[in-house]
Order: C-alpha cells, then structure tokens, then sequence
C-alpha cells in the first residue's frame, strides 16, 4: 500500500466551484506539504504544516485554504476556483526526526478549472 | 531571497555519462537535495548533500560546492528508464521547507 495517498487522482471541476483535496499518510511524519506544479515552474509551495495546531503559508498560499484535522490527514481547499489554478497538486510528509527535509510525495492530484 | 538555477532540457544516448547542473543562491545553506520525476508521477529522493563532495550511489553521483553555490548529478551508464525531469531544491531560508528548481527534462534515446 502506498504510503502518502491522495483523492482524487484526477478532478474536473466549473470556476466558482469550491473543491477539496484530500491527503494521508501512514509514514508517522508530523510534516505535511502541499505543493503544485506547473509546466516550466518547478515545484511550489502552497502551504506546510508541522502539526495539527501549526499552519504556514508557503510561496504560492494566495486562493488557497487547508486543514490539518489529524496527524495523518491535511487537506488542500480552493474555495473559489479559478482557471489559473489548474495544476497538478502534490502533497508531501517529511520526518522531523530527521536531519535533512527529505520529503515522501503522494501521487498527485490532476486538477483543471474550466 | 532564494534561487535555484538549472538547465530545461538535456539529451544523451543510452550508456552514456550526463551531468546536470545546479547552481543556488540562498541565505544559510542546510542542505541540497536532488529529486527524479518521471512524467505524470511523484518525485522520488535521489540525493542529499550538506558538505562538500561527491556522494556516490550506484550509477548516479551527486557533488556540491558550497562556496561556489554549486552542484551536479551525474549520471552513468545511462538507460531508456532514466528519461525524466530531474529536480534539484534547497531548504528554504526559515529551514522550513524545500525550494525547487525548475527541473531538467532528460532526453536519453537509443
């Protein structure tokens, strides 16, 4: 079973619609991550949370809401969809315990906003 | 702030050597890491480095300057498999996060 797991895998969805990505984990990591990726731009990050009660906006949070609701689970929201936030969405765990941030990727979410 | 450097596409042909650049400025330096992603999929961990020199780990190898800003992957006795992009990240200034680059397309034809 994989161990960071995202639904759904692929999502069409109208602009002004709200929608909700789901992210979980079974690593033990407190660390979780969302990120988008667009051609040409990289890896960006929308937000990162350390803990349930710890919440941080990344680069790219503007458009975006999200929910730690347990250690396991971190949810990535667009309250109001817009085109330009048609994407492929990662999310990611990362081990404190760790020295290094190496992070764990789900299998992205394919997300289009017509 | 932070930058990170590196090249859009590469092409090489199967059983050759290919290294990829990556050159980064950034206040405070906790480590660099290199990503591979294959088109469509998730990226998975190559390598970290936080000191000077060559990390070999099987066919790839990864190498880093900290007083240039610099580093490479290399890549050897390259496959059909290996096309991919490759992501090279920083951690980010608070320590907090990763920052990618914009990745490397790797084109390896027969």
């Amino acid at each position: 079973d994989a161990d960071v797991t995202q639904t759904p895998r692929n999502r069409i969805t109208k602009t002004g619609k709200r929608i909700m990505l789901e992210c979980s984990q079974t690593k033990g990591h407190d660390r979780m991550y969302w990120y988008r990726q667009d051609p040409g731009l990289g890896l960006r990050l929308i937000y990162y949370s350390f803990d349930v009660k710890d919440i941080n906006k990344g680069e790219i949070s503007d458009g975006y809401s999200v929910s730690r609701q347990a250690q396991a689970k971190f949810s990535l929201s667009l309250e109001s969809a817009i085109p330009n936030q048609t994407a492929l969405y990662f999310c990611a765990t990362s081990d404190e315990n760790r020295p290094s941030y190496e992070q764990y990727f789900g299998p992205g979410t394919r997300l289009t906003v017509t | 702030g932070q930058n990170i450097d590196q090249p859009t596409e590469m092409t090489a042909t199967e059983g050759a050597i290919v290294q990829i650049n990556c050159t980064y400025q950034t206040s405070g330096f906790n480590g660099l890491f290199w990503y591979q992603q294959h088109a469509g999929e998730a990226p998975t961990f190559l390598s970290y480095n936080v000191l000077d020199g060559l990390e070999e780990k099987g066919r790839f190898s990864s190498f880093l300057s900290r007083s240039k800003g610099y580093s490479y992957l290399l890549l050897k006795e390259l496959q059909m498999k290996d096309s991919a992009s490759y992501l090279c990240a920083v951690v980010n200034q608070a320590g907090t996060a990763l920052i990618f680059g914009k990745g490397t397309t790797l084109s390896v034809s027969s």
